[in-house]
């Protein structure tokens, strides 16, 4: 199984401060990497998939980057809706896995 | 509009069976992948089990394999997980979730909003 690794765990951020999480796989996984947003009690939310396609619908300051092992989200300039915890998932093999999340709290 | 509405969970004594739904709707389920996807009471996300849109290839989690059934009745639109033999750890909010149903890759692009089953005495 390939194993995803994300950090940090969590994060402190103001609004306004652009902000890094990064995600590593335990094996080349070219492109097949998405993002989620998770808020306390709904359903994940892709942000970004493929590596570094957005979403219909998500804002622009919303990026992504990365191939093969080494995988960065990028939140340009944070807002207070962008506080919630952050999943990375491979769909390059079967099983989908998924990395522990990035907290990311207001400071 | 795309929706997809979970049922089927609730309490169960650990060795027990649960019989999770979901109802699809605003989309050709019949031509689409589906999955379930886990998350345990404060922790991250897990993926489940996958069935294709003609059932011919299904994959499990290890977690899972040889106690949970996954399975989908195109007809009426449901995708439907058979967990027998139910443990502690089994305790989460599951979600069913498309893959790759928009212009997204192969995403989960779209959720349920999710079915709680709790597993103890």
């Amino acid at each position: 199984d390939i194993q995803m690794t994300q950090s940090p765990s969590s994060l402190s951020a103001s609004v306004g401060d652009r902000v890094t999480i990064t995600c590593r796989a335990s094996q080349s996984i070219s492109s097949y990497l998405n993002w989620y947003q998770q808020k306390p009690g709904k359903a994940p939310k892709v942000l970004i998939y493929a590596a570094s396609s957005l979403q219909s619908g998500v804002p622009s300051r919303f990026s992504g980057s990365g191939s093969g092992t080494d995988f960065t989200l990028t939140i340009s300039s944070l807002q207070p809706e962008d506080f919630a915890t952050y999943y990375c998932q491979q769909s390059y093999s079967t099983p989908r896995t998924f990395g522990q999340g990035t907290r990311l709290e207001i400071k | 509009e795309v929706q997809l509405v979970e049922s089927g969970g609730g309490l169960v004594q650990p060795g027990g069976s649960l019989r999770l739904s979901c109802a699809a709707s605003g989309f050709s389920f019949s031509t689409h992948t589906m999955n379930w996807v886990r998350q345990a009471p404060g922790k991250g996300l897990e993926w489940v089990s996958y069935i294709s849109s003609s059932s011919s290839t299904i994959y499990y989690a290890d977690s899972v394999k040889g106690r949970f059934t996954i399975s989908r009745d195109n007809a009426k639109n449901s995708l439907y997980l058979q967990m027998n033999s139910l443990r502690a750890e089994d305790t989460a909010v599951y979600y069913c979730a498309t893959e790759g149903l928009g212009y997204s890759g192969l995403s989960f692009d779209y959720w349920g909003q999710g079915t709680l089953v709790t597993v103890s005495s």
